[in-house]
């Protein structure tokens, strides 16, 4: 199974911070690397598919980018409504594998 | 706009078996895939199991081969998920999920998620 480790586990920030998440994995995934979003309570909800596609609905202020190895989830610029778990999971073999999560709280 | 909706919480004792529904409907059912996927309280999302909705093929998590059942029944646009001999590891978050590509292996579409407790 390809292992996902995200960094860092947990970041506190600010409204109107800009915001970086890292995933890596294990062996190449190509850019078959996806972004989910979730709030407690909650099921996730994908941000971004195939690295860098900005699913349907979901803000601009949110990108992605990378291939192979090594990918990052950035938020341009942190909104209230940006609190939450996010997971990077890879859709390159089976069985698909997330990450740890990385929490993003208020500073 | 594709919606699945689950079935409701269960409580079961180690052993048992436990099967999970999921409707979907804004869409037409056998275009895609359905996945499941659980998460422990605290822990990160895991994969189980996927089906295609049209043919009826299935691949399933090495971990839990031989424990995991999905199903579908088309006529209702309905997936199912049972999994036997529950034990206290097993109490978790239960999702459906779509597969946009019916096996491309990501999630554009989760149901609300079915708690599944185990304990004695």
């Amino acid at each position: 199974d390809i292992q996902m480790t995200q960094s860092p586990s947990s970041l506190s920030a600010s409204v109107g911070d800009r915001v970086t998440i890292t995933c890596r994995a294990s062996q190449s995934v190509a850019t078959y690397l996806n972004w989910y979003q979730q709030k407690p309570g909650k099921a996730p909800k994908v941000l971004i598919f195939a690295t860098s596609s900005l699913q349907s609905g979901v803000p601009s202020r949110f990108s992605g980018s990378g291939s192979g190895t090594d990918f990052t989830l950035t938020i341009s610029s942190l909104q209230p409504e940006d609190f939450a778990t996010y997971y990077c999971q890879q859709s390159y073999s089976t069985p698909p594998t997330f990450g740890q999560g990385t929490k993003v709280e208020i500073k | 706009q594709a919606q699945l909706v689950q079935s409701g919480a269960e409580v079961k004792k180690p052993g048992a078996s436990v099967k999970l529904s999921c409707k979907a409907s804004g869409y037409t059912f056998i275009t895609y895939g359905i996945h499941w996927v659980r998460q422990a309280p605290g822990q990160r999302p895991e994969w189980m199991g996927w089906i295609n909705a049209d043919n009826g093929n299935t691949k399933y998590s090495q971990k839990m081969q031989g424990r995991v059942t999905i199903s579908r029944d088309t006529s209702a646009s309905t997936a199912y998920m049972e999994l036997s001999s529950l034990r206290s590891e097993d109490t978790a978050v239960y999702y459906c999920t779509r597969d946009p590509y019916s096996s491309g292996n990501w999630f554009d579409s989760w149901g609300q998620g079915t708690l599944v407790t185990v304990s004695s």
